[in-house]
């Protein structure tokens, strides 16, 4: 079954403690990206992937990184998280369409801060 | 950074009714898609537009691309309780997929 995967589902964590949110796709998609979305926000995008070791910012990238090695992950790190870092994290894999890309997103983690 | 501002933010509509979510920008985008979002889950992907004008029909929900590819509109005919959800619009932009802030639909049976 083609789908994006994301570890953990739901994280809480201290102020400072290194983490990593895990991100895998079976579907050979070149395209990875990061979101958070928080209430009346809606989804913006951390950083971008266009290829394996190719890694761009997004809207929001202050606090996080990023890494692609391989072309099936793209793990998210948050170094030193902070409770403004709380909210829901989806990482997404695409496939280009014509003018556009098809997004495809995992189920989301829900991190909390403390 | 370029915008995508969604209308109405909140629906709340009876089974029946029929509505239309707006998604405007100053910008013009090379593709604009609208996702449907239920709680728990990620955004589903529903359809993308990438010609001036182009009109997109699924089941009872029709999409619309301004002339200018700077806008777009979501119509939902006969509304019904699986209807509910959120609703995304997401423009691109070079590299980048820009989303508007949701349209949160409820519809009551």
């Amino acid at each position: 079954e083609a789908q994006v995967t994301q570890n953990p589902r739901y994280l809480i964590t201290v102020t400072g403690k290194k983490l990593t949110v895990t991100c895998s796709q079976n579907m050979n998609h070149e395209y990875m990206s990061w979101y958070r979305q928080d209430p009346g926000l809606g989804l913006r995008q951390i950083y971008y992937s266009m290829n394996v070791e190719v890694t761009d910012k997004g809207d929001v990238p202050e606090g996080y990184k990023v890494s692609r090695k391989e072309k099936r992950n793209f793990p998210l790190i948050l170094e030193s998280p902070s409770p403004n870092q709380t909210s829901l994290y989806f990482c997404a894999s695409s496939r280009r369409i014509a003018s556009s890309y098809e997004q495809y997103f995992g189920p989301g983690t829900r991190l909390t801060v403390t | 950074t370029q915008l995508l501002e969604q209308s109405p933010q909140f629906l709340s509509i009876q089974e029946g009714e029929n509505l239309t979510v707006y998604c405007n920008s100053s910008s013009v985008f090379s593709s604009l898609q609208w996702y449907r979002q239920e709680p728990g889950e990620g955004p589903v992907l529903l359809v993308t537009v990438v010609t001036g004008g182009e009109v997109k029909k699924l089941k009872r929900l029709t999409f619309q691309f301004g002339d200018a590819r700077k806008d777009s509109s979501l119509h939902i005919t006969a509304a019904q309780p699986g209807d509910t959800g959120l609703y995304l619009c997401a423009g691109l932009v070079g590299g980048k997929l820009i989303f508007g802030q949701g349209t949160e639909l409820s519809v009551k049976p």
